[in-house]
């Protein structure tokens, strides 16, 4: 079965600073895995996918994530943090090697980016 | 475009009541999930629809239960609403099953 895990339950980061949001992955065949944003009282928004091809993967707001198969990782990055990053990140992993549209997802883990 | 909309936003019910949420996704867009989030369980994922068929279920029980209709909208029904119900509903549409998925600002029900 497809998983996805997010390690960290909270990041904490300075403004300027680049920041990384931990994401691995445990899939049968190929991965197809999404990273989403929170903010309070909100829906999610999408931010970035990889399907297939290059590792770096770039997004929404200046994100970018870089997946690693030998790792099974798909790390969440910005060069530059912003105060109104601080929200809630979600990895995700489509399941059934995307035969479906079902997505699972990790536990979350909330960016704090300190001002 | 407009993007997927939900309604209504916020809801309170009573346990042992039954409730209708009701989601339109983005034009053009066939396929529609939904997915239930609480601070214990995290994201779960509902059903999945595409051209008014049932594609995917989770593992919810049948109390829980949801529809497409000829124009993409779909509603999903909970019935005998227990306290454990409360959460957050989203509702996610694509352009067809395998594509990226928007999402809408949810459904906020709350069981007393």
């Amino acid at each position: 079965a497809q998983s996805v895990a997010q390690p960290e339950d909270q990041v904490n980061v300075a403004e300027g600073n680049p920041l990384t949001v931990k994401c691995t992955y445990s899939v049968s065949g190929n991965p197809y895995l999404f990273w989403y944003v929170q903010y309070p009282n909100r829906g999610l928004q999408f931010l970035l996918k990889y399907i297939t091809g290059d590792n770096l993967v770039k997004g929404s707001y200046g994100f970018e994530a870089e997946f690693n198969k030998s790792q099974t990782s798909f790390h969440l990055k910005k060069p530059s943090a912003l105060v109104s990053d601080s929200a809630l990140y979600f990895c995700a992993v489509r399941d059934d090697g995307g035969a479906t549209n079902k997505l699972i997802f990790g536990t979350g883990t909330l960016l704090a980016v300190q001002p | 475009k407009a993007g997927v909309t939900q309604t209504p936003r916020y809801l309170i019910k009573t346990r042992g009541q039954q409730v209708t949420l009701s989601c339109s996704p983005i034009s053009g867009h066939r396929s529609v999930s939904w997915y239930q989030q609480t601070p214990g369980q995290g994201l779960q994922f509902l059903f999945e629809y595409f051209s008014e068929t049932q594609r995917n279920k989770g593992n919810f029980p049948g109390r829980f239960s949801g529809r497409q209709f000829s124009n993409s909208r779909s509603e999903m029904n909970v019935s005998t609403l227990e306290l454990g119900d409360s959460a957050l509903y989203l509702c996610a549409s694509s352009r067809r099953t395998a594509d990226t998925q928007y999402f809408g600002p949810g459904t906020r029900l709350t069981v007393l």
